[in-house]
């Protein structure tokens, strides 16, 4: 069974501080990938990252960024200088190769608000 | 707008009700989800069509509820005799086959209130 944890319910930052997001996940699977997506008030999940589990080189991109350890389950997700534009519900999702992409398990999500 | 489209984005009715939802993906996508998401939680999956066939169905997705995508484009789904437990949002999502794995792209959701 997969299983998705975000442990943070909210978040509230004042701008430009740095926001980082908890996930940790349970998978039997050797070969699975994980995502970030993001919620803004609108309503609709926006796709933010993707990592598999055979690449486990963190990455920047932008103010995003990202820390995946296998070894301790986590894919960490790091916003740098926050942006009023950055409040909205960010959700760590896990999927497995066999499964297709279609079936994500998401985490109950952290509501990050930035504050002015 | 070209990205996925959802009608009616609120709808409340009352118990016993049936309503339906509609779904108009992004043109060139072959794929189409349905999830479901209650307050404060994640999404869930409940049904997945590439083209006009239904591949996947959750056991979520009770007997009350249909799905279906007639001509590979639009999508419905259906609840019949609605219960208060059927509250949520019910979100729908289109990719294309071949895209990037996971790289799912999401309608604004119709949020479900049943009396």
């Amino acid at each position: 069974a997969q299983k998705v944890t975000q442990a943070q319910t909210e978040i509230s930052v004042v701008e430009k501080e740095d926001v980082t997001l908890d996930c940790v996940y349970e998978t039997r699977d050797t070969t699975y990938y994980l995502f970030w997506y993001k919620q803004p008030p609108s309503g609709e999940l926006v796709f933010l990252i993707r990592r598999n589990s055979f690449d486990e080189q963190n990455e920047i991109s932008g103010r995003y960024s990202w820390n995946f350890q296998k070894s301790t389950s986590s894919f960490n997700f790091t916003i740098t200088a926050s942006q009023v534009v950055d409040s909205a519900v960010y959700f760590c999702a896990l999927s497995d190769e066999r499964s297709n992409d279609y079936k994500l398990s998401f985490g109950a999500g952290t509501t990050v608000t930035v504050r002015a | 707008d070209t990205g996925v489209s959802q009608n009616p984005r609120h709808k409340i009715t009352k118990r016993g009700q049936n309503v339906t939802f509609r779904c108009d993906p992004i043109s060139e996508h072959n794929r189409l989800y349905w999830y479901r998401q209650t307050l404060g939680q994640g999404p869930e999956f409940l049904t997945y069509f590439q083209n006009e066939a239904q591949l996947e169905k959750s056991r979520l997705l009770s007997d009350r509820f249909s799905a279906e995508r007639p001509k590979g484009s639009f999508s419905t789904l259906e609840i019949q005799r609605t219960e208060q437990g059927d509250s949520a949002m019910y979100l729908c999502a289109s990719s294309f086959a071949g895209g990037d794995f996971g790289e799912l792209f999401f309608g604004e959701g119709s949020r479900l209130t049943v009396l």
